[in-house]
């Protein structure tokens, strides 16, 4: 119950075009869900975040949809660019315990 | 910019042997998490500490493992008798608050267990 799954495990996408990367969960307790991007040899870091309370989160580029009836969630990344290159990781944690359970991760490459 | 800094960024080690993993956190930050990524795997949490303990830890972080906050900067994970499965990059992890705030990484630490 505690599984985040994360589709696909990698993606090829255009220049220009739309990257697509989908998450689910089942612990209905969850009430953080952020995406990290991770570069080689390098940490994850925090891209964008959503709480539950909202459907849709923008910034820049990247764009959140949140659907809390089939607890599923899903990045879009708006006019990818080769530098958009890297592995995608979603999570969620719930308040009362703090810790991040991440998804499978999407590498995403961008070819120009 | 503020960041998490941990050393070394590569460990070779020998099977049986003990080794411990360095991180700085954020100043400011109270918050503190050991993760670990298995090459080509998902990041998994191993430990979370805060106010001088452990407040929760996962079934991966048995007896062989600890950690300590020896003074006001440091943070360090300990793994008594190293075992070839615990080859994996290990993150280290801070945050300024508890609920749904942003948790920074650090680089990581590549650990080769031979």
């Amino acid at each position: 119950q505690q599984q985040v799954k994360q589709s696909p495990q990698s993606l090829i996408v255009q220049k220009g075009g739309i990257s697509i990367i989908n998450c689910a969960y089942e612990n209905t307790a969850f009430d953080y869900f952020p995406w990290y991007q991770q570069f080689p040899g390098k940490g994850p870091a925090l891209l964008i975040a959503i709480r539950p309370d909202v459907s849709e989160k923008k910034e820049g580029r990247f764009t959140i949809s949140f659907n809390k009836s089939a607890k599923q969630f899903s990045l879009h990344i708006m006019d990818s660019q080769p530098g958009d290159s890297a592995t995608y990781f979603c999570a969620a944690s719930k308040g009362s315990d703090n810790k991040l359970t991440f998804g499978g991760g999407t590498r995403v490459l961008v070819k120009p | 910019e503020p960041e998490v800094t941990q050393t070394p960024s590569h460990q070779v080690t020998q099977m049986g042997q003990e080794v411990i993993l360095r991180c700085v956190p954020i100043s400011n930050h109270l918050y503190f998490y050991w993760y670990r990524q298995i090459l080509g795997q998902k990041v998994e949490f191993l430990v979370s500490f805060y106010n001088n303990e452990i407040s929760e830890k996962s079934e991966i972080f048995d007896d062989q493992f600890s950690v300590e906050r020896p003074d006001g900067s440091n943070f360090t994970l300990k793994i008594r008798s190293t075992k070839l499965e615990d080859s994996a990059m290990y993150f280290c992890a801070s945050k300024i608050g508890s609920r749904n705030t942003e948790a920074f990484f650090g680089q990581g630490t590549r650990l080769t267990v031979v």
